[in-house]
């Protein structure tokens, strides 16, 4: 799986937009962009995730490159209980039997959402 | 909508004494993935199960370490022999296939004195 870069901290004001970028230069043609963020002391949560076209839902925008060699996610109006750690995951599609998928998990970027 | 559960939330322990965690996914999920977690760091892969068969391990899962799904349901991860640095957050995750989604449960935290 490709690794993927993350600004190790950032900040944001409450009610503005977070923009948190991921660099994953080395991503192949079947590798997916995935999105978790983890609240501290929680298990990780899911955002979303997408492979070529920008993806929405209720939590978040996801913005891929046209090379697809990095990508941003958007939290449009960050509250206070977005404060987490984001992690940016890179993830092949392909279904192997023996190889269950697992998610590799970098160090993240840790958002904190100011009043 | 019932979650992943994980069970105990909280675990401590002596050194050398053994340990049994529990976990149960998310229902008609047939992948389990085990993850641990220590402080600072993002979760590492440790094992994963398709129904009962557990068809990955990684290097980290030592001797000391077994986890089971005997009925494709429910996991145990047990850890023998404690020691300080199995200290960390054991999280759980399911999915219903491979490739999709894993959804993860809030973990046991673990501290071995």
């Amino acid at each position: 799986d490709a690794k993927t870069t993350q600004p190790t901290s950032m900040d944001c004001a409450e009610g503005r937009a977070a923009n948190l970028p991921c660099n994953h230069s080395t991503i192949s043609g079947n590798e997916y962009v995935y999105w978790y963020r983890q609240i501290h002391s929680q298990g990780p949560q899911y955002i979303i995730h997408g492979l070529k076209n920008n993806e929405t839902n209720e939590m978040a925008s996801l913005i891929i490159t046209e090379d697809r060699k990095s990508s941003t996610l958007i939290l449009p109006h960050a509250t206070l209980r977005d404060t987490a750690v984001y992690y940016c995951i890179v993830r092949e599609a392909r279904k192997v039997r023996n190889q269950g998928g697992k998610l590799i998990f970098g160090q993240g970027t840790e958002l904190s959402v100011k009043p | 909508d019932t979650g992943v559960s994980q069970d105990p939330r909280h675990k401590i322990t002596k050194r050398g004494q053994n340990v049994t965690f529990r976990c149960d996914p998310i229902s008609e999920h047939n992948r389990l993935y085990w993850y641990r977690q220590t402080l600072g760091q993002g979760p590492e892969f440790l094992t994963y199960f398709q129904n009962e068969a557990q068809l990955e391990k990684s290097r980290l899962l030592s001797d000391r370490f077994s986890a089971e799904r005997p009925k494709g349901s429910f996991s145990t991860l047990e850890i023998q022999r404690t020691e300080q640095g199995d200290s960390a957050m054991y999280l759980c995750a399911s999915s219903p296939k491979i490739a999709d989604t894993q959804y993860f449960g809030p973990g046991t935290r673990l501290t071995v004195l």
